[in-house]
């Protein structure tokens, strides 16, 4: 059982570049969030998926898409790379079918560590 | 949304003594209160939770205690060891609510 997996663990953009960012989940959940973690801004939310199919925007979604591939997958793509972007990426998967939503424990991927020049 | 205000933003403590870390949140819905550990450069990791129907949790040295009133909730290490040195971040949310997080607190507990 490996959790929830990101990759990659580290990324060096050049500003305009593009990149996705993949995340895996084995837990069965149904919900799975991108965040962003700043130095002193706790963590804020991208986008997430709260089911198969669905997607919606967090608190700071400008700059970023978002894919549910399938059930164990949420990838997040930066289309053209700004060094406002810097910052390490969490993947995060919470709620088993039939549970409640929102009110379960989130489990992390280890972070993606993401730098623009 | 829910509006999550935590406090303070670093605490320093000797080895054995008592910490605790509050948090506030805005919206009387948010029925789900989670605590998170951070371990310089590792994931967030839970700790403990309490939920709306519920005024306290203990989990060994960890407790949570949840005023609906007041809108507050609070995390409480006792006994606290090096090891508990990290960044603790409290989150509020759940039912229709995505849970949103605080700022962190940086726990630095000196041997």
């Amino acid at each position: 059982n490996a959790g929830v997996t990101q990759t990659p663990k580290f990324q060096v953009l050049k500003t305009g570049q593009s990149m996705t960012l993949q995340c895996a989940q084995d837990m069965n959940h149904n919900s799975m969030y991108w965040y962003r973690q700043d130095p002193g801004m706790g963590l804020r939310l991208i986008y997430y998926s709260a089911s198969e199919g669905t997607t919606d925007k967090g608190e700071v979604p400008n700059g970023y898409n978002v894919s549910r591939l399938n059930k164990r997958e949420f990838s997040l793509r930066l289309e053209s790379a700004a060094p406002s972007q810097t910052s390490v990426y969490f993947c995060a998967s919470s709620g088993l079918a039939g549970g409640r939503v929102f009110s379960d424990t989130q489990y992390f991927g280890p972070g993606t560590r993401l730098t623009v020049l | 949304g829910e509006n999550v205000e935590q406090h303070p933003s670093t605490l320093s403590v000797q080895e054995g003594d008592s910490a605790v870390i509050k948090c506030t949140y805005s919206d009387s819905a948010s029925n789900y209160f989670p605590w998170y550990k951070q371990e310089l450069g590792k994931r967030p990791q839970l700790i403990i939770d309490i939920r709306s129907n519920v005024g306290e949790k203990k989990d060994q040295r960890i407790a949570v205690t949840l005023n609906k009133t007041a809108k507050h909730f609070s995390l409480h290490i006792t006994e606290t060891q090096p090891e508990d040195s990290a960044v603790y971040f409290c989150a509020g949310g759940g039912g229709s609510y995505i849970p949103t997080f605080g700022r962190g607190t940086s726990l630095i507990v000196h041997p």
